[in-house]
């Protein structure tokens, strides 16, 4: 049984399209994330969205818009893609208390050529 | 939030040895906790220490916690080639967001 699934693994795409990656979690946690990981893995935070609200947009550009449809579903659409979107994606969840730990998925491998 | 620095950024071991890795922050935290990466992989956890702890332990894992020094360190003993990954730490301040540094690629050799 996977926790935290996303879909697709890998995804290549032209400059200019539009894409979605997907994440599931099965564990009833409240809060989920998009995890963005550079070339040099360093790994930086997107968005963190609690019971389907948005708590946190760090400074990503607006081509970048995550859908909630419910608390375990949390989709990423990129909008417009440039070739420095070019990363790995990853999708994580946690419980709702303050000392807690994250699980993440496996990621996306973006490649945008 | 704040990020925790790792440190080395790369280390390369043989078999059987101990890998230390160390993790500085910045500010005043609540727990910080360890992530392992393999190759391909999502971010695994491994251990969370809180800010009242100065030392924690499972398995081959040790961490310790300084919090005078805002440092912590993550001790693997008798390495293995299957420990060979990224380490990440994340201080964690408040609230559930993590945040984590660059890391250090360990490379264990048979």
């Amino acid at each position: 049984d996977t926790a935290v699934s996303q879909t697709p693994k890998y995804l290549v795409t032209q400059m200019g399209n539009d894409k979605s990656i997907k994440c599931e979690q099965n564990l009833g946690h409240d809060t989920m994330y998009w995890y963005k990981q550079d070339s040099k893995k360093f790994l930086k935070i997107m968005f963190s969205y609690n019971n389907k609200e948005l708590i946190i947009n760090e400074t990503v550009p607006n081509r970048f818009s995550p859908k909630s449809p419910d608390k375990a579903h949390l989709n990423l659409h990129i909008n417009s893609l440039e070739l420095g979107d070019s990363a790995v994606y990853f999708c994580a969840s946690s419980p709702l208390t303050k000392v807690t730990e994250a699980f993440f998925g496996q990621g996306t491998r973006l490649t945008v050529v | 939030s704040q990020q925790g620095e790792e440190d080395p950024q790369a280390l390369s071991i043989q078999e059987g040895e101990n890998a230390t890795m160390n993790c500085s922050y910045k500010t005043s935290i609540n727990n910080l906790q360890w992530y392992r990466q393999n190759s391909g992989r999502g971010l695994v956890h491994l251990i969370l220490i809180r800010s009242n702890e100065r030392e924690k332990h499972s398995g081959r894992l040790r961490v310790t916690l300084d919090t005078s020094k805002k440092s912590s360190s993550l001790l693997i003993t008798a390495s293995r080639a299957a420990d060979t990954a990224s380490y990440f730490c994340a201080p964690q301040t408040s609230g559930s967001r993590l945040t984590f540094g660059e890391g250090t690629q360990l490379t264990v050799n048979p």
